[in-house]
């Protein structure tokens, strides 16, 4: 059972949206920052956001982030095939470490 | 180019042991804390242990605490997880991976090294 409580799936059509929730409490997202990795089948976890809503310089702008209270929000527009992966949230707990969400895999229709 | 390279893993019995090495180029390793974290077969990620860049502070999560220890060598740019006692709910690829970004958020990831623990 994971600290963070994501949706196990989520679909879209090719060019569409999708956005993927992650749920926690006040002692991890309430008072932390949150981040976003996306996992390709076979591959290392990739970071797609940082600080609740910053993106490192590769990643386009097709991918976003929110937060609000104790929970946060993964947004992707321009659906493509390629973005087929399970995506991860993640953040610091206040019992001192690192935890992540249970992960969401989206398939893209 | 920046590059962690995880090695060790392998097939070990229960209650063995087993020790992961991480090594670090492209970046001053240094100055970074660093982190592993696992992924079971079939199953999502889960934080095992981070250090500081001296090595002063580090944290674990309740399910190895007491049988992991996680080090660095910041001379020859490398991290390091001694695994003891080790269970079958340890098998996972561990993957090491720098907090290079704000927020504690990991830019940086090996392609992960697979322990298996199994009589």
């Amino acid at each position: 059972q994971s600290v963070l409580t994501q949706p196990p799936s989520v679909s879209a059509a090719p060019g569409q949206k999708v956005t993927i929730s992650c749920s926690g409490s006040s002692s991890n997202i309430g008072s932390n920052y949150v981040s976003w990795y996306q996992q390709l089948p076979g591959t290392a976890p990739k970071l797609l956001i940082y600080e609740n809503n910053k993106r490192p310089s590769a990643i386009p702008d097709r991918f976003s982030g929110s937060k609000s209270g104790t929970s946060a929000t993964l947004g992707i527009t321009g659906l493509q095939s390629g973005d087929e992966a399970d995506y991860y949230c993640g953040t610091w707990d206040s019992s001192l470490i690192t935890v992540f969400g249970g992960g969401t895999k989206l398939t893209v229709l | 180019e920046v590059q962690l390279v995880e090695s060790g893993g392998g097939l070990v019995q229960p209650g063995g042991s087993l020790r992961l090495s991480c090594a670090a180029s492209g970046f001053t390793f240094s100055s970074y804390w660093m982190n592993w974290v696992r992924q079971a077969p079939g199953k999502g990620l889960e934080w095992v242990a981070n250090i500081k860049q001296d090595g002063s502070v580090k944290y674990y999560v309740d399910s190895v605490k007491g049988r992991f220890t996680i080090s660095r060598d910041n001379g020859g740019n490398s991290l390091y997880l001694q695994m003891n006692s080790l269970r079958a709910e340890d098998t996972a690829v561990y993957y090491c991976a720098t907090t290079d970004y704000g927020g504690n958020a990991a830019g940086c990831w090996g392609q992960g090294t697979l322990v298996t623990v199994s009589s």
